[in-house]
């Protein structure tokens, strides 16, 4: 089954305590993101990757890494978590559509709580 | 710098009428727009995705426009069912090379049986 896998689904951690976000696709895409959402301010990107080795800021950046170094797979670091970072993550892939970005699939998301 | 507004923010119908729903955006320079659903508690699905050069798309009893000039797209959905009850979302995409999306807030539809 084509999809997008995160991991955890579900994470409270404490301020400072880095944590590694996975997120996994099986479909070969070469375009994948990231993205948080927040009441009142909807999806806002965090970083994008274009390729493996390819990675590039979205709007919203800070506090965050991320690392493209094979192909399916596209982890999100919070180095030092802090609470303002608490959120619901997605992760998306795409497959290449008419010489640019296609339908994007996304994963069933990540709650994160920072105490 | 791009913005995406979906007015109304919440919609409540009753079932088997037909509806539309507004996606706007400031930057009539797009290369796709796409309409996503999210139900509660879970991940967006990806329901139409319209390219630049395209006027509309349909899925089933979902149809999607887009008017780049006038900056609006509009979905769609005919003959409502209390399972279209989510949120939809629009996004766009400024240029084939880039990876940005900007993302609207979404419209809570609620259909009632």
């Amino acid at each position: 089954e084509a999809q997008v896998t995160q991991n955890p689904r579900y994470l409270i951690t404490v301020t400072g305590k880095k944590l590694t976000v996975t997120c996994s696709q099986n479909m070969n895409h070469e375009y994948m993101s990231w993205y948080r959402q927040d009441p009142g301010l909807g999806l806002r990107q965090i970083y994008y990757s274009m390729n493996v080795e390819v990675t590039d800021k979205g709007d919203v950046p800070e506090g965050y890494k991320v690392s493209r170094k094979e192909k399916r797979n596209f982890p999100l670091i919070l180095e030092s978590p802090s609470p303002n970072q608490t959120s619901l993550y997605f992760c998306a892939s795409s497959s290449p559509s008419g010489g640019g970005i296609g339908e994007l699939f996304f994963g069933e998301g990540s709650r994160l709580t920072v105490l | 710098k791009q913005e995406v507004t979906q007015i109304p923010a919440a919609l409540s119908v009753p079932e088997g009428e037909n509806l539309v729903l507004n996606c706007s955006f400031t930057d009539s320079a797009i290369y796709n727009l796409q309409w996503f659903r999210q139900d509660p508690g879970k991940g967006l699905t990806s329901l139409l995705l319209i390219q630049s050069s395209q006027r509309e798309q349909t899925s089933g009893r979902l149809n999607a426009s887009l008017d780049k000039s006038s900056g609006r797209s509009t979905l769609y959905i005919a003959a409502s069912q209390p399972g279209d009850s989510a949120t939809y979302l629009c996004a766009v995409r400024r240029s084939s090379n880039t990876g940005k999306l900007i993302f609207g807030q979404g419209t809570t539809l609620q259909v009632k049986p």
